[in-house]
């Protein structure tokens, strides 16, 4: 079973819409859950994480998770055209290890 | 803002010949890793350095790989023989770590793309 799994997609959303972006993880002892968000040819650059179960807050971006169904989202409100990229969820396994999901490549159409 | 930076963007070489792949982590960071990307596949942990020494390494990182931070600044990631499936994109990434939360924090370069030909 993978650690992480995540549908690359491609999802295309009109500009304004709420966008959901998900992900799954196999092992309950996880305990670190982040998102990146990586540009064409770029690094990929860290949005947020959270810690166990719960919900995080930025701006227009909330991160969720829900430990029992090991499920974990994140939600972009009134999504602009410069949200479109790929969004990487990943665990943090051990003390320095990221593992990442395939990614989800999103696009937001004017 | 302080960022990851790596040199170069784009390395070719032969099947076989040695690379040296280099980056500055962000200033006063203590933690360095190694990730790599192979086209259309996930982003791959390969080690992480810490205190001159490797704190943790994946199978991938045999022993055709090694890592060096040989001075105050640049921190290597040098592949002896490369091999075509070597062929991905690698970033080096950093993290305070000065705090235990500063951990999950990594911040990752812009990577250097490595074609094995």
């Amino acid at each position: 079973q993978k650690e992480v799994e995540q549908d690359p997609g491609p999802l295309s959303v009109p500009e304004g819409a709420i966008v959901s972006l998900n992900c799954t993880y196999s092992n309950s002892a996880f305990q670190y859950f982040m998102w990146y968000r990586q540009y064409s040819r770029k690094g990929p650059e860290l949005l947020m994480y959270t810690y166990s179960s719960g919900n995080k807050e930025d701006g227009r971006f909330t991160a969720q998770v829900d430990k029992s169904s090991k499920y974990i989202s994140l939600f972009i409100r009134d999504s602009q055209p410069s949200d479109s990229a790929t969004y990487l969820c990943a665990i943090f396994q051990g003390a320095q290890k990221l593992v990442f999901g395939q990614g989800t490549r999103l696009t937001i159409n004017p | 803002e302080p960022e990851v930076t790596q040199t170069p963007s784009h390395q070719v070489t032969q099947m076989g010949q040695e690379v040296i792949l280099r980056c500055v982590p962000i200033s006063n960071h203590l933690y360095f890793y190694w990730y790599r990307q192979i086209l259309g596949q996930k982003v791959e942990f390969l080690v992480s350095f810490y205190n001159n020494e490797i704190s943790e390494k994946s199978e991938i990182f045999d022993d055709q790989f090694s890592v060096e931070r040989p001075d105050g600044s640049n921190f290597t990631l040098k592949i002896r023989s490369t091999k075509l499936e070597d062929s991905a994109m690698y970033f080096c990434a950093s993290s305070p770590g000065q705090a235990a939360i500063d951990f999950y924090e990594q911040y990752f370069g812009p990577g250097t793309r490595l074609t094995v030909t």
